[in-house]
C-alpha cells in the first residue's frame, strides 16, 4: 500500500517562530488532508488540498501531487498551535468504490510561550 | 450543532464484556468510517459505509460489528473486549466515496482493563 511520512516526528518552537512540517508520499494520490489533533484529541480539519496551494489565517498548505509531497507552513506560531499534525493520503489506486485515507505518524509540535 | 458526534466519549470496560459506541452525522454525507487511534497516535480505518453498506472492512477481528441502520448513523458494536481493544475510536464521515473532506467526531476513548 502507500507509504505516509511526515518529518519532522517533533519539533519545538518558540512562540512566534515560523515552521515547516513535510508530507512525502509514495505513489499518486486522488485527496490530501491535513489534520491538527489538539491537547484534547479532536481531529480538526486544516485543508484538504490535492494539488495547489491554500491558506487560512496564519496557516498554509501547498502540495505538488507530481513530485509526491506536500508542505504545511505554519507562521508565528502561537501555544495553541500544539498537538500533533497528520497528513493523508487517498491512494489514486485503492480500488473501485473504495475510499481509503491512510494517515502518516504525525509531527508533533510543541509551541513553548 | 456538532456534524459528526459520538457517544460516549470515554468508556471503562472489564475484559469480556460487550460495548457499543454510537456515531451520528448531520451534514447529509453518504459514507461514514469508524478509525483506531493506537497509543502512539497512529490511525487506521477500520470500517466504512456507503449509504448504509459496507465498502470497506480492513483486516478486523469479528468480534467488531458495524451497524447503520441509515446512512446518518454508524454504530460499533465489539463483544468480548481484550486488552488490546483499549484505544480512541473516532468515527467520521465523508460527502461520497472517494469525493470531499473526511471530518471526525471527537473520539470515544475506550479503556479495557
Amino acid at each position: 500500500g502507500i507509504q505516509v511520512e511526515q518529518s519532522p516526528p517533533d519539533l519545538i518552537l518558540q512562540e512566534g517562530a515560523n515552521s515547516t512540517l513535510r508530507c512525502n508520499f509514495s505513489d499518486s494520490v486522488n485527496n490530501l488532508q491535513w489534520f491538527h489533533q489538539n491537547p484534547w484529541g479532536q481531529l480538526i480539519n486544516l485543508f484538504y488540498i490535492p494539488s495547489g496551494t491554500k491558506q487560512n489565517g496564519r496557516l498554509s498548505a501547498t502540495t505538488v501531487a507530481t513530485e509526491r509531497y506536500s508542505l504545511l507552513y505554519i507562521s508565528s506560531s502561537q501555544t495553541t498551535d500544539s498537538g500533533v499534525y497528520f497528513c493523508a493520503v487517498d491512494p489514486l489506486y485503492s480500488g473501485a468504490g473504495s475510499y481509503q485515507l491512510t494517515f502518516g505518524k504525525g509531527t508533533k509540535l510543541s509551541v513553548i510561550p | 450543532d456538532t456534524a459528526v458526534s459520538q457517544t460516549p466519549k470515554y468508556l471503562v470496560t472489564q475484559m469480556g464484556n460487550d460495548k457499543s459506541i454510537k456515531c451520528e452525522q448531520n451534514l447529509g454525507h453518504d459514507t461514514m468510517y469508524w478509525y483506531k487511534q493506537d497509543s502512539k497516535k497512529f490511525l487506521k480505518i477500520m470500517f466504512s459505509y456507503n449509504n448504509k453498506e459496507l465498502i470497506i472492512n480492513e483486516t478486523v477481528p469479528n468480534r467488531f460489528s458495524p451497524k447503520s441502520p441509515d446512512k446518518a448513523h454508524l454504530n460499533l458494536h465489539i463483544n468480548s473486549l481484550e486488552l488490546g481493544d483499549s484505544a480512541v475510536y473516532f468515527c467520521a464521515s465523508s460527502q461520497d466515496v472517494g469525493r470531499g473532506e473526511l471530518f471526525f467526531g471527537e473520539g470515544s476513548r475506550l479503556t479495557v482493563l
